[in-house]
């Protein structure tokens, strides 16, 4: 079984200022990494992924993750955030050898004027 | 191309009665899920459909709740007697086969059940 904890559920920013989401997750078997993010009153959007080879993924909207397999991490980052990029994020573990997700309990990052 | 659609996008019911919620997935993805969301907390798994069989339903809470997926095409979900405690979002997504690299799974916006 797996778990995924997001450390934080709420991160209120300053635009143009950097953000870090932070993400831990637990597994005894491979698992393959996602960021979704939730923009008010849309459906879940893929941000980014890791599948395997070079740990530092980048994303859309200017996102990076890192994934670090001796801490179980898989930290969001963005230099320079938006107003636009106020939403939910989700991070998310899936089998390698299997389909179901496995999410986090959400950030809401608003970003600030 | 249309992206998954999911209807009725919010429905309020009484306690005791029936909804069904219906997810049409993109087209030609032959993989088909349904995951929740309560109160706020994580995103859970329910089922997993390929075409029109389910693959893996352990996630399904209890018996009141009911899944189809006439033909391989769309996919609906009945709650039958509901309960307070079935109020939620209820996500659907779909992917194409999941070999190496096709791994994203695209959601729909998700219908808003609340139960009275």
């Amino acid at each position: 079984a797996q778990s995924v904890t997001q450390l934080d559920s709420q991160v209120p920013v300053f635009e143009e200022a950097p953000v870090e989401l932070r993400c831990n997750y637990s597994s005894s078997v491979s698992v393959y990494l996602f960021w979704y993010v939730q923009y008010p009153n849309q459906g879940l959007q893929l941000l980014l992924k890791y599948l395997s080879g070079s740990t530092l993924v980048k994303g859309i909207n200017g996102f990076e993750a890192e994934f670090n397999k001796s801490q179980t991490s898989f930290h969001l980052r963005k230099p320079s955030v938006h107003i636009s990029d106020t939403a939910e994020y989700f991070c998310a573990v899936q089998e390698t050898s299997g389909s179901r997700l496995t999410f986090g309990e959400g950030t809401q990052l608003t970003v600030n004027p | 191309e249309a992206g998954v659609t999911q209807f009725p996008s919010h429905s309020v019911i009484e306690k005791g009665q029936t909804v069904t919620l219906r997810c049409d997935p993109i087209s030609g993805h032959d993989n088909l899920y349904w995951y929740r969301r309560v109160m706020g907390k994580e995103i859970k798994f329910l089922l997993h459909f390929v075409k029109e069989s389910k693959q893996d339903e352990s996630g399904m809470p209890n018996n009141r709740f009911l899944a189809e997926r006439t033909g391989g095409t769309y996919s609906t979900l009945k709650v039958q007697p509901a309960e307070l405690e079935d109020s939620g979002v209820y996500f659907c997504a779909s992917s194409l086969s999941l070999g190496r690299g096709r791994r994203e799974l695209f959601f729909g916006e998700g219908s808003r059940l609340t139960v009275l």
